[in-house]
Formats: C-alpha cells, sequence, structure tokens
C-alpha cells in the first residue's frame, strides 16, 4: 500500500502567516492527490483535487503543488477560520490519507 | 445539492456486527459517483473502509476486506455497511462519503458522521 507522511503533524501560527503544509507518498503517485480540512466534531471538506486544483467555492488563499511523490499544501495568509486539521488523500492504489496536521493558534 | 446521511445503532457487542446506513438525498445513487465509507477512530485520523458501485461493484480496504459487506439499495436510493466481528479497535465515527469520479477524483460530499462505540 502507498504510504502518505504529512510534516509537520502540527504547527502554530498566527492570522496573517503563511503556512505550508507537505505531504510525501511512499511511491509515484503522479498527481492523483486532494487536501481536505477538517474541524473539530465535523466533517472533512475537500480543498484541492489532482493535487493543484481548487474545489469550486474553497477560498483562492489555499493552494497545492507538487506531483510524483512530494506535494505541498499552501494557506498564504491565515485566517481565524482556517484553525483545523489538513489531510492529504492519495488515490493511486485504494484511498488512503495521511496522518493529518493540525494548524493551531499561536 | 446531493446529501448523505448516516444513520445505524451507536453501540455494538464485541463481536457483533456492525451495520450503517447512508441515505443519499438530492441526487441519484445511480450517478456516475462511487459511494464509500470512511472511518475515524476518536482523536486519531481517517481510515478508508471501502466503496460501492449503483451496478453493485465493490472494492474494499485489504486490512478489513475480510470482515466488510457494502451494498446498494437502488429503491432506496441508499448504501449500507456491514462489519463483523468487530472489537474496541472498530468504535470510530464513521462517515459515508461520495467519490467523484470527474471532473478530479475526490471525497466531495460527506455526512455529519455517526459514533459507533463497541462496548459490551
Amino acid at each position: 500500500a502507498i504510504q502518505l507522511t504529512q510534516s509537520p503533524s502540527s504547527l502554530s501560527a498566527s492570522v496573517g502567516d503563511r503556512v505550508t503544509i507537505t505531504c510525501r507518498a511512499s511511491q509515484g503517485i503522479s498527481s492523483a492527490l486532494a487536501w481536505y480540512q477538517q474541524k473539530p466534531g465535523k466533517a472533512p471538506k475537500l480543498l484541492i483535487y489532482d493535487a493543484s486544483s481548487l474545489e469550486s467555492g474553497v477560498p483562492s488563499r489555499f493552494s497545492g503543488s507538487g506531483s510524483g511523490t512530494d506535494f505541498t499544501l499552501t494557506i498564504s495568509s491565515l485566517q481565524p477560520e482556517d484553525f483545523a486539521t489538513y489531510y492529504c488523500q492519495q488515490f493511486n492504489s485504494y484511498p488512503h490519507f495521511g496522518g493529518g496536521t493540525k494548524v493551531e493558534i499561536k | 445539492q446531493v446529501q448523505l446521511q448516516e444513520s445505524g445503532p451507536g453501540l455494538v457487542k464485541p463481536s457483533g456486527t456492525l451495520s450503517l446506513t447512508c441515505a443519499v438525498s438530492g441526487g441519484s445513487i445511480s450517478s456516475s459517483n462511487w459511494w464509500s465509507w470512511v472511518r475515524q477512530p476518536p482523536g486519531k485520523g481517517l481510515e478508508w473502509i471501502g466503496e460501492i458501485y449503483h451496478s453493485g461493484s465493490t472494492n474494499y480496504n485489504p486490512s478489513l476486506k475480510s470482515r466488510v459487506t457494502i451494498s446498494v439499495d437502488k429503491s432506496k436510493n441508499q448504501f449500507s455497511l456491514k462489519l463483523s466481528s468487530v472489537t474496541a479497535a472498530d468504535t470510530a465515527v464513521y462517515y459515508c462519503a461520495s467519490w467523484r469520479v470527474a471532473p478530479g477524483d475526490a471525497f466531495d460530499i460527506w455526512g455529519q458522521g455517526t459514533m459507533v462505540t463497541v462496548s459490551s
């Protein structure tokens, strides 16, 4: 099974900061990667698909990049509503999620 | 707008069978989407359980395959999960989700989730 390693597992940041989360696949997955945001007690929400395509309705401060084994999710200017846990997910083989990155208030 | 709603018992005894249903509203289960179950143990990450197409074709997570059955009822516009021989390790929030095939493969719609506890 293709494993996904997210880093960091958690981070502290301030409103307005630029935040970058990385996701590394154990083998190449082309662009078969999505990113999700999950707030406490809520279902995950799709942010990015195909590694870099912004889901409709998602603010443009979110962006994704990468292909092959290395991917990043960037929040250009962190907003109060962005404090959450973020998951990457590959679908090159059966769907599998990374371990998550919790973004906390500094 | 398609919406998903999970339902089923919140408490299951060890060695028993967990049974959940996901009702699809605002759209047809016979669309091009696949229909999945994903779970999340308390304080932990997300695990895909399996998926079904309206034709009845299924795919399962290899780690759970021996215990999982996913079925579809097109007449009721819903799909279901059965997980047998449960233990405390199966305690989790269970989500149903829609896997969008195009444009852009991803879980685009999620149910609100239902907590299932395995305990005697």
